[in-house]
């Protein structure tokens, strides 16, 4: 049982580059996450999708974008990746938005010079 | 502001010597507060969720615990296997779907 699966888990790019970081489950959750991880502080929400069809904001959503492209797979994408961007960065999904607890893949390390 | 402090930043102890982590919360309302372990190179792994003050989960030689400003991480007989990051996050009756995270605990457990 796979769970959660994050593609690319490492990733080099150049200042203004773009990419795109995918995520699938299998678990038929309805909510998606994805998450930055910087030292010294606490995983921040990027963007979030309650169920199939919606996105929403999180915390710190500028310089990204995401697409719910079905029930199981969120991407994010950095159409202008710069310096400050520099992360590792976590999907998770759960079974509905709310009290549920939140699963989480194992991260894409993504360094922009 | 939602806002979630772990203690320490980091905690080393014998293998067998009980300690406890720390996690002292605000926000305007508690929905729900979780415990995770993070392992290097690993996505954080989901233990306990503790709705309301007085709560107390268990597992293995972990135990979690809560009241209305804080929660504890109590570990009992440590093993080096035991050793990682724990995460705590707090979810508010108004945001009911982000989790605020604090910024971990990084436990080492000696042999």
């Amino acid at each position: 049982n796979a769970g959660v699966t994050q593609t690319p888990k490492f990733q080099v790019l150049k200042t203004g580059q773009s990419m795109t970081l995918q995520c699938a489950q299998d678990m038929n959750h309805n909510s998606m996450y994805w998450y930055r991880q910087d030292p010294g502080m606490g995983l921040r929400l990027i963007y979030y999708s309650a169920s199939e069809g919606t996105t929403d904001k999180g915390e710190v959503p500028n310089g990204y974008n995401v697409s719910r492209l079905n029930k199981r797979e969120f991407s994010l994408r950095l159409e202008s990746a710069a310096p400050s961007q520099t992360s590792v960065y976590f999907c998770a999904s759960s079974e509905i938005a709310g009290t549920q607890p939140q699963h989480f893949g194992d991260g894409t390390r993504l360094s922009i010079l | 502001e939602d806002q979630v402090t772990q203690s320490p930043e980091a905690l080393r102890l014998q293998e067998g010597e009980s300690s406890s982590l720390n996690c002292s919360y605000t926000v305007s309302g508690l929905r729900g507060l979780f415990w995770y372990r993070q392992d290097p190179g690993k996505g954080p792994e989901f233990l306990f969720t503790l709705y309301s003050a007085g709560e107390e989960k268990e597992k293995e030689r972990l135990k979690a615990t809560l009241t209305k400003k804080e929660s504890f991480l109590h570990i009992t007989a440590p093993k080096p296997e035991d050793s990682a990051t724990y995460l705590c996050a707090v979810q508010a009756r108004g945001s009911a779907r982000q989790l605020t995270f604090g910024s971990g605990t990084q436990l080492t457990v000696l042999p």
